[in-house]
């Protein structure tokens, strides 16, 4: 069964510190893994999209890395701000398809 | 979320009540989705439509239809509403070229009392 697992399933940090945030998948075959941001009370936004070939894509202060052979990725955010809490979704999608499997997201909050 | 217009953003039903929530979309894309979300969960396919005059089944279709009126609209109907479909329903296009991006609507917040 194709399935998306995210960890931490939430997580509190200060503002100006790191963090990352874990996606495993089943998903088979692979074609593309993205993250996704969801403010509260808003859709989700894209952050990042990457291929079976791509090991790592930036946008900002968001690195995402994604591990094929061990069907992981991590969401690496460097010297969080407060506009940066937020529900985190790790969204994979199978080759040939038009069907996207969602995690169930990383809520996660920056303190001042 | 610029492109993908949902209404209404908030309703409240009676059991049994139907009702219809709009998506339309500008960026002239041809792949058109209905999710719901729901805690604890990820967002779940409920129809999906690959062109304008096509629509399938996704994982969550019972109690629910869908039309894609025209390429820019993609309503989804619920003709009898229940309390388990309390949700919130999310529109949404995909850019079907390099990246693949899906834009999402705002939202639409459905209580089903």
């Amino acid at each position: 069964k194709n399935q998306v697992e995210q960890s931490p399933q939430s997580l509190i940090i200060l503002e100006g510190k790191n963090c990352t945030l874990q996606c495993n998948y089943t998903v088979s075959p692979f074609s593309n893994l993205r993250w996704y941001k969801q403010d509260t009370g808003r859709g989700p936004v894209s952050l990042t999209i990457m291929t079976f070939s791509e090991n790592t894509k930036s946008n900002g202060r968001y690195t995402a890395t994604l591990d094929a052979d061990t069907k992981q990725s991590s969401l690496h955010i460097t010297a969080s701000q407060l506009s940066d809490s937020a529900s985190y979704i790790c969204v994979v999608s199978a080759r040939g398809t038009y069907k996207y499997i969602f995690g169930t997201g990383t809520r996660l909050k920056v303190l001042a | 979320n610029a492109g993908v217009t949902q209404t209404p953003k908030f309703q409240v039903l009676k059991t049994g009540q139907s009702m219809t929530l709009q998506c339309a979309q500008d960026m002239n894309h041809n792949s058109m989705y209905w999710y719901r979300q729901d805690p604890g969960m990820g967002l779940r396919l409920i129809y999906y439509s690959a062109s304008e005059g096509t629509t399938d089944k996704g994982e969550v279709p019972n109690g629910y239809n869908v039309s894609r009126l025209n390429k820019r609209e993609f309503s989804l109907r619920l003709e009898s509403a229940a309390p388990s479909q309390t949700s919130v329903y999310f529109c949404a296009t995909i850019r079907t070229d390099s990246g693949n991006t899906i834009y999402f609507g705002e939202g639409s917040w459905l209580t089903v009392v």
